[in-house]
């Protein structure tokens, strides 16, 4: 078993879509959790972190992470089409420094 | 904030030569900085994990000789690959972590992120 699994996609909306995006951990140590948005040729860029469970919100964009489930998951609000990019879930725990990678959701939203 | 550059964005060089990556944190400083390598349409392939002053960390199945790596202040970091091949080519992006700094929860979690440079693509003829 993978220690990160995220469904490759690609997921394809139409504009406005409420898009769902998620990952499943097997580690319990994980307490940091992050998504990024990586366009096509270009670096991963960072668009959410939580720590531990809960909820955060910043613009259209909610994190949500339930540990108890192992679960963590990316809304995304009246999808726009330039919201078209790879999505990549990433968690750490406090003792080490590198990150764990889902393999990333292509989402493609379309006008 | 939390800027990472990368010089050059793109290079084309002979086999055998030798090109060396540049990544900058440009208003922080990383402590900690990490190479990873992409091929298309795949996920981030964590190459090496540096930190300031120190040798780096490599993963298994990397060859520390021909990528070389090294750290000398806080705010650069460079990749060496030596005696290119075309197998070596590849997008290379680097990522910073920011150093300690402030207390409380918000900046507690600011240092447990990384923030990737623009990536370098490589292309070995």
């Amino acid at each position: 078993q993978k220690e990160v699994e995220q469904d490759p996609g690609p997921l394809s909306v139409p504009e406005g879509a409420i898009v769902s995006l998620n990952c499943t951990y097997s580690n319990s140590a994980f307490q940091y959790f992050m998504w990024y948005r990586q366009y096509s040729r270009k670096g991963p860029e960072l668009l959410m972190y939580t720590y531990s469970s809960g909820n955060k919100e910043d613009g259209r964009f909610t994190a949500q992470v339930d540990k108890s489930s192992k679960y963590i998951s990316l809304f995304i609000r009246d999808s726009q089409p330039s919201d078209s990019a790879t999505y990549l879930c990433a968690m750490k725990d406090s003792g080490y420094s590198t990150l764990t990678f889902g393999k990333g959701t292509m989402l493609l939203v379309s006008p | 904030g939390a800027v990472v550059s990368q010089h050059p964005s793109r290079v084309i060089c002979k086999s055998g030569t030798s090109v060396k990556i540049e990544c900058r944190s440009l208003d922080f400083q990383a402590t900690t900085m990490f190479w990873y390598r992409q091929f298309p349409k795949k996920s981030l392939m964590l190459m090496a994990t540096s930190n300031e002053g120190s040798k780096a960390t490599y993963e298994q199945g990397v060859e520390k000789d021909k990528f070389l790596i090294n750290h000398a202040s806080l705010t650069l970091s460079t990749l060496t690959v030596t005696s290119a091949h075309p197998e070596d080519s590849s997008f290379y992006i680097c990522s910073a972590s920011p150093g300690t700094g402030g207390t409380g929860p918000a900046e507690w979690m600011y240092q447990e992120t990384q923030y990737f440079g623009p990536g370098t693509r490589l292309l070995v003829l």
